[in-house]
């Protein structure tokens, strides 16, 4: 699996758009791209995942560079319920490898 | 919308014990998986199941854990004899699984937290 790198933790105020980026240099043609979060010590919830094309759906969209080597998830509109840890997951069998993740904090 | 569930929410238990851990998946799922979390770590994978079998599993699994679907709506994680490092919480998630393409999006439970004493 491919390894990611996301920022440790981002900070956006309520009301606008968190962009979430992440590095996936070494991402393989059948290797799709997972956003999931964590709220507290809640079950990852699954947020959007894409192979080549951008994506949105109800929750975010998710902008994928050309090169698949990078991707951005945008919340259009974050609330105070947004803050949580997001991860960035490459991944092409059957598991998911969670890394870090990205802590972001909605500030009011 | 339906959501895997986990039974029980937190299960305390005394160190050599054997404990059950329990998930009903999303029903129309065919891939099952196990993860754990120890508290201020990251989730880490353990098992994927498909076809009443182990599909993959990670060092983390060794003999000491077992895996089933005993019917048709119940996924459980078995642990013979638990030590303190088991001490986490325990997500399982299911997915519906896509022909040619990744085994699908992965949809986890509400956890459940296990405290070895």
């Amino acid at each position: 699996d491919a390894k990611t790198t996301q920022p440790t933790s981002m900070d956006c105020a309520e009301g606008r758009a968190a962009n979430l980026p992440c590095n996936h240099s070494t991402i393989s043609g059948n290797e799709y791209v997972y956003w999931y979060r964590q709220i507290h010590s809640q079950g990852p919830q699954y947020i959007i995942h894409g192979l080549k094309n951008n994506e949105t759906n109800e929750m975010a969209s998710l902008i994928i560079t050309e090169d698949r080597k990078s991707s951005t998830l945008i919340l259009p509109h974050a609330t105070l319920r947004d803050t949580a840890v997001y991860y960035c997951i490459v991944e092409g069998g059957n598991k998911l490898v969670f890394g870090a993740g990205t802590i972001l904090r909605v500030k009011s | 919308e339906p959501e895997v569930t986990q039974t029980p929410s937190h299960q305390v238990t005394q160190m050599g014990q054997e404990v059950i851990l329990r998930c009903v998946p999303i029903s129309n799922h065919l891939y099952f998986y196990w993860y754990r979390q120890i508290l201020g770590q990251k989730v880490e994978f353990l098992v994927s199941f498909y076809n009443n079998e182990i599909s993959e599993k990670s060092e983390i699994f060794d003999d000491q854990f077992s895996v089933e679907r005993p019917d048709g709506s119940n996924f459980t994680l078995k642990i013979r004899s638990t030590k303190l490092e088991d001490s986490a919480m325990y997500f399982c998630a299911s997915s519906e699984g896509l022909a040619g393409g990744p085994w699908g999006t992965q949809y986890f439970g509400p956890g459940t937290r296990l405290t070895v004493l």
